[in-house]
């Protein structure tokens, strides 16, 4: 099984600052990697398929890159209403595997 | 507009069965694969089951492999979950998504599992 290894657990960020969350896959996953977005009460909402591509609607502070097997999401200029939780996902084989989550707070 | 609408929860004993319905509308159901997904209680997100459009592939979570059975219905544009043997770990919400562009790009509201006696 492909293993999502993601960082951090928790972070606190402010408006101005540039929030970047990271999973590191055991293997290669041909970029089939993708963000969610998770708020209080609700499902999961998709931001960026394939590693770099953004889901409708999404705002573009919203960004996705890789290096290597390790895949980021940056979040430039945050807004109050991203605080939530953040998920990655490799649907490269199955087990389809999510990362462990990130827990954002933007002040 | 694609929606997804999961019924069939509630609280059931260790042991029993439950069937789970996921109803699609919005999109033509019978191209794309579907999936299962469950989150305990304060937990994250778990993948479950995937399905192929048209059930020729079907893969399961090691957690659940030989008691859940996934299965769909094209002309009625539903998505099934059939658990049996039920454990109090298997208390979660329960999740029905849409495999599109790699990625689970539509989820459902949930629905709420919970096994205990």
């Amino acid at each position: 099984d492909i293993q999502m290894t993601q960082s951090p657990a928790s972070l606190s960020a402010s408006l101005e600052e540039i929030v970047t969350i990271t999973c590191k896959a055991s293997q290669g996953i041909d970029d089939y990697l993708s963000w969610y977005q998770q708020k209080p009460g609700k499902s999961p909402q998709l931001l960026i398929y394939d590693a770099t591509s953004l889901a409708d609607g999404v705002p573009s502070r919203f960004s996705g890159s890789r290096s290597g097997t390790q895949y980021s999401l940056k979040i430039s200029r945050p807004q109050v209403d991203d605080s939530g939780i953040y998920y990655c996902l490799q649907s490269y084989s199955t087990p389809f595997t999510f990362g462990s989550g990130t827990k954002l707070e933007i002040k | 507009e694609v929606q997804l609408v999961e019924s069939g929860g509630g609280l059931v004993q260790p042991g029993r069965s439950l069937k789970l319905s996921c109803v699609a509308s919005g999109f033509t159901f019978s191209n794309y694969g579907m999936n299962w997904i469950r989150q305990a209680p304060g937990k994250g997100l778990e993948w479950v089951a995937y399905i192929s459009s048209g059930s020729s592939y079907i893969y399961y979570a090691e957690t659940v492999k030989g008691r859940f059975t996934i299965s769909r219905d094209n002309a009625k544009n539903t998505l099934y979950l059939q658990m049996t043997s039920l454990r109090s770990e298997d208390t979660a919400l329960y999740y029905c998504a849409r495999l599109g562009l790699r990625a689970l790009d539509y989820w459902g509201q949930g629905v709420m599992v919970t096994v205990s006696s």
